[in-house]
């Protein structure tokens, strides 16, 4: 079951330059999509959501994009900073339904 | 809004042994959760409990998984008869797609 997946397991990128995180999904019932941030031994933690009526949310350092036709979404952290290390988890759910459909993560690395 | 209060943090038990994992999710919520994660995989629903009863579960969520939510305030998972495969990070969770779940920090459950 490989409904939202996240390509690339591991990202490094300078402190103080921009973080893309990619997350692609297969299941068109999706309707609402949510990022997660984690840290080892710690439950997700809620960054930010995107309905899929807009194709844009922004809270601060981050922002969310949403492609529908492509059925991609992205996270994108500016300025990043070294407390942003962690997994970085996309996840959705479909019209009706509550729970979340996870994808395998992706480690975030912030180098000074 | 307060945390979601996972206990124990760490439990190791024998094959063929029951568990169970507390949640205390805070009382005027209505949904809540159920979410493991085995190492170095996706974050994966077990099974959703609204109105003191399940609404969703998942395949993995067999007749050796229960929930309960006892007293009103505690929200419960047990495992009658534990597997190897059984070993993986329990995260509880209330709330919903809309505002953001609010996950637990977790129950490390070890098998041996």
């Amino acid at each position: 079951d490989q409904q939202v997946k996240q390509n690339s397991p591991s990202l490094s990128v300078q402190e103080g330059r921009i973080s893309i995180l990619n997350c692609d999904y297969t299941n068109s019932m999706f309707d609402y999509f949510l990022w997660y941030k984690k840290y080892p031994a710690e439950g997700p933690t809620f960054l930010i959501s995107i309905s899929s009526i807009k194709d844009k949310n922004e809270d601060g350092r981050f922002t969310v994009f949403l492609n529908k036709s492509a059925k991609h979404l992205s996270l994108h952290i500016v300025p990043s900073q070294p407390g942003d290390s962690a997994v970085y988890f996309c996840a959705a759910s479909d019209r009706g339904a509550q729970k979340l459909v996870f994808g395998q993560g992706t480690r975030l690395t912030i180098n000074p | 809004e307060p945390e979601v209060t996972q206990t124990p943090s760490h439990q190791v038990t024998q094959m063929g042994q029951e568990v169970i994992l507390r949640c205390v999710p805070i009382s005027n919520h209505l949904y809540f959760y159920w979410y493991r994660q085995i190492l170095g995989q996706k974050v994966e629903f077990l099974v959703s409990f609204y109105n003191n009863e399940i609404s969703e579960k998942s395949e993995i969520f067999d007749d050796q998984f229960s929930v309960e939510r006892p007293d009103g305030s505690n929200f419960t998972l047990k495992i009658r008869s534990t597997k190897l495969e059984d070993s993986a990070m329990y995260f509880c969770a209330r709330g919903g797609t809309v505002y953001g779940y609010t996950f637990g920090s977790g129950t490390r459950l070890t098998v041996v």
